[in-house]
């Protein structure tokens, strides 16, 4: 295991449609976060689980976002009914519990909603 | 809520100049790190400081962490058109799980 994988890399959408994405940690490590970024910014925090539970949801995540990670390895993320405006990257990261918090990204899965 | 500002937003230099890159914020963090990021693609960890006064040297990059582990700065000697890229800083809280808040980055263009 090399790093974090996310996929799919790149998704175009209908505005209205929903979309998952899936994250796989470095297997060692349980925690796990999501974060979206968007052009000339840095990445802001949605969401963050230790293990199976979703720990932390930042108000950036609203009733159309739900992020699961249900055995404790990997993690989904779905929004659904998408809306222009949440065209961006969505990045996971991990990091081990105690780790002095280095937390290690993926490479993102862009999404483009049209 | 916990900020981190970052400055200068945009750097262009020529190859061979020295630059700076500050991060900053009115909060203490248990631990900062800074990531470069090329277009298209995740973040990638450059080093963590987890000291107040903490100084790390990556080649030729230097990267110092505040007394006070409210603020952070990134030196880079004799850039070169490799180093091109969006510097971001992030500050992590022990506290919130290791969630990292992340300046708006410094977008910086070696040209040759």
């Amino acid at each position: 295991d090399t790093g974090v994988s996310q996929n799919p890399r790149h998704k175009i959408t209908k505005r209205g449609q929903n979309v998952t994405f899936r994250c796989d940690p470095i297997s060692e490590h349980n925690r796990l976060y999501w974060y979206r970024q968007t052009l000339g910014q840095g990445p802001e925090f949605l969401t963050y689980f230790q293990n199976e539970a979703q720990l932390e949801k930042s108000r950036l995540l609203s009733d159309r976002f739900s992020a699961e990670r249900p055995k404790g390895s990997f993690s989904t993320l779905e929004i659904q009914r998408t809306e222009q405006g949440d065209s961006a990257m969505y990045l996971c990261a991990s990091s081990a519990a105690g780790a002095g918090n280095t937390i290690y990204f993926g490479e993102g899965s862009w999404l483009t909603v049209v | 809520t916990q900020l981190l500002e970052q400055s200068p937003q945009f750097l262009s230099i020529q190859e061979g100049e020295n630059l700076t890159v500050y991060c900053n914020s009115s909060s203490v963090f248990s631990s900062l790190q800074w990531y470069r990021q090329e277009p298209g693609e995740g973040p990638v960890l450059l080093v963590t400081v987890v000291t107040g006064g903490e100084v790390k040297k990556l080649k030729r990059l230097t990267f110092q962490f505040g007394d006070a582990r409210k603020d952070s700065s990134l030196h880079i000697t004799a850039a070169q058109p490799g180093d091109t890229g969006l510097y971001l800083c992030a500050g992590g809280s022990r506290n919130a799980g290791n969630m990292l808040t992340f300046g708006g980055g410094t977008r910086l263009m070696v040209k040759p």
